[in-house]
């Protein structure tokens, strides 16, 4: 089943400027994962942040949670040609070992 | 690291025959799962194990499909007989510690059931 949704479902940029990526979700959560998708790839797993966590970084990605408004941000700094992928959020539920997925933000990043 | 590893890349078959794909997780990894992404669904999960134990596979379509793993560091799952709408990207993940923890997917296989 699929908890989570992006917003936007496309995004278009030129390279150099960031990209945001939204993601919201329906019930209490212990975790939030980010993951990318290349074209005709399978998802790599980008950052993960706990329920108690507001802001997380890595690299040119910073994350950021709002669990009183059960969403999350993914924001691309600096963005490259390399950055074009799809972009999914997952969620995992208290007790429960099962992912949910959102069905993506796919992010073109234009030379 | 070797990844996940998924074979065959591509599998173009005809509708009613068999169809088996491959799963090579990370060792030392204790979870398994098998998803399906289509464009119209998105990633479903279809089966997930630990320890090699099947541990939910409410998400397998019906009984033409099975998964088995009868070993750590390998699995199967068997589409019979095969039907167009089960073209798809299968994907297989494994991670260690199940649950929340961080998947790590193969490059999935590209079924394609004509």
């Amino acid at each position: 089943s699929q908890q989570g949704e992006e917003d936007p479902q496309a995004l278009s940029i030129q390279e150099g400027e960031n990209a945001t990526m939204n993601c919201s979700y329906k019930t209490s959560i212990n975790n939030l994962q980010w993951y990318r998708q290349n074209s005709g790839r399978g998802l790599v797993h980008l950052i993960l942040i706990r329920s108690n966590e507001r802001e997380k970084h890595s690299g040119r990605l910073r994350v950021t949670l709002d669990t009183s408004k059960k969403s999350s941000s993914l924001l691309i700094t600096a963005s490259r040609a390399a950055d074009t992928a799809s972009y999914f959020c997952a969620t995992d539920e208290p007790s429960n070992y099962q992912l949910i997925w959102g069905a993506g933000t796919k992010l073109i990043i234009k030379p | 690291d070797a990844g996940v590893i998924q074979s065959p890349r591509h599998e173009v078959t005809e509708m009613g025959q068999e169809v088996t794909l491959r799963c090579k997780p990370i060792s030392g990894h204790n979870s398994l799962f098998w998803y399906r992404q289509t464009m119209m669904r998105g990633l479903e999960l279809l089966i997930y194990f630990n320890n090699n134990v099947p541990i939910d596979d409410s998400g397998m379509p019906e009984d033409r499909f099975s998964a088995k793993m009868p070993n750590a560091s390998f699995s199967t799952l068997k589409i019979q007989p095969s039907e167009p709408r089960d073209s798809a990207v299968y994907f297989c993940a494994s991670s260690l510690g199940g649950g929340g923890s961080p998947l790590h997917f193969g490059n999935g296989t590209r079924l394609t059931v004509t």
